[in-house]
């Protein structure tokens, strides 16, 4: 099976634009994470959907959003973009509602840099 | 919510010399602990996971311990190579019907020297 895949893999912006970054998850597998990692707070998480419905969401400003399509691909959007949100944003996925029978797997991440 | 804390944040070892990371959690619920190796540029990868109805786990020469009294588990490596040098991520997750999340620490910058 083909792994996570994450667009675009580098994107430059400046402060105050918005940004949609993609995830396709493997195949067959319906739960789709997002994570943003940065060198001084290390990975975080930010939201997980399932069937198209958010079920978690970490501690983040409302300007982090995102959804799920209905074949499980998922987009997350930040609007009015700061240059704290300069990271590496990393989806991962899994087959199901639990990590504790299923394994999740991460995507090489889309690289954002913030100007 | 939950916490996770993994030292050391640097481990400098000699190839051949084993390696031990430790993490300590703070959700007593918890039941779910992977741990991904990452190397520079590159996404992180599972290399061992660990569940708690089980209280050790070995993959070759890697090896995951989890006391669940203590709340903390720990990655051991033995017989390290040059190509183990990476930054480990130890993490913690629960399920749960509000969802699945897992909380990482800080990441443990492991170096073997040849």
């Amino acid at each position: 099976k083909a792994g996570v895949t994450q667009t675009p893999r580098y994107l430059i912006k400046t402060r105050g634009q918005q940004v949609t970054l993609s995830c396709s998850p493997i195949s067959g597998h319906r739960s789709v994470s997002w994570y943003q990692q940065t060198p001084g707070q290390g990975l975080q998480f930010l939201f997980e959907y399932f069937s198209e419905t958010q079920r978690n969401k970490g501690n983040f400003p409302g300007r982090f959003s995102g959804r799920q399509f209905s074949n499980s691909r998922s987009e997350m959007n930040v609007s009015t973009l700061e240059l704290g949100d300069s990271a590496l944003y990393l989806c991962a996925s899994s087959p199901g509602l639990s990590f504790f029978r299923d394994t999740q797997y991460f995507g090489p991440g889309t690289r954002l840099t913030v100007l | 919510g939950e916490n996770v804390e993994q030292h050391p944040s640097t481990l400098s070892v000699q190839e051949g010399d084993s390696a031990v990371i430790k993490c300590t959690y703070s959700d007593s619920a918890s039941n779910y602990f992977p741990w991904y190796k990452q190397e520079l540029g590159k996404r992180p990868q599972l290399i061992i996971d660990i569940r708690s109805n089980v209280g050790e786990k070995k993959d070759q020469r890697i090896a995951v311990t989890l006391n669940k009294t203590a709340k903390h588990f720990s990655l051991h490596i033995t017989e390290t190579q040059p190509e183990d040098s990476a930054v480990y991520f130890c993490a913690a997750s629960r399920d749960g019907n509000a969802g699945n999340m897992l909380t990482f620490g800080g990441g443990t910058r492991l170096m073997v020297k040849p």
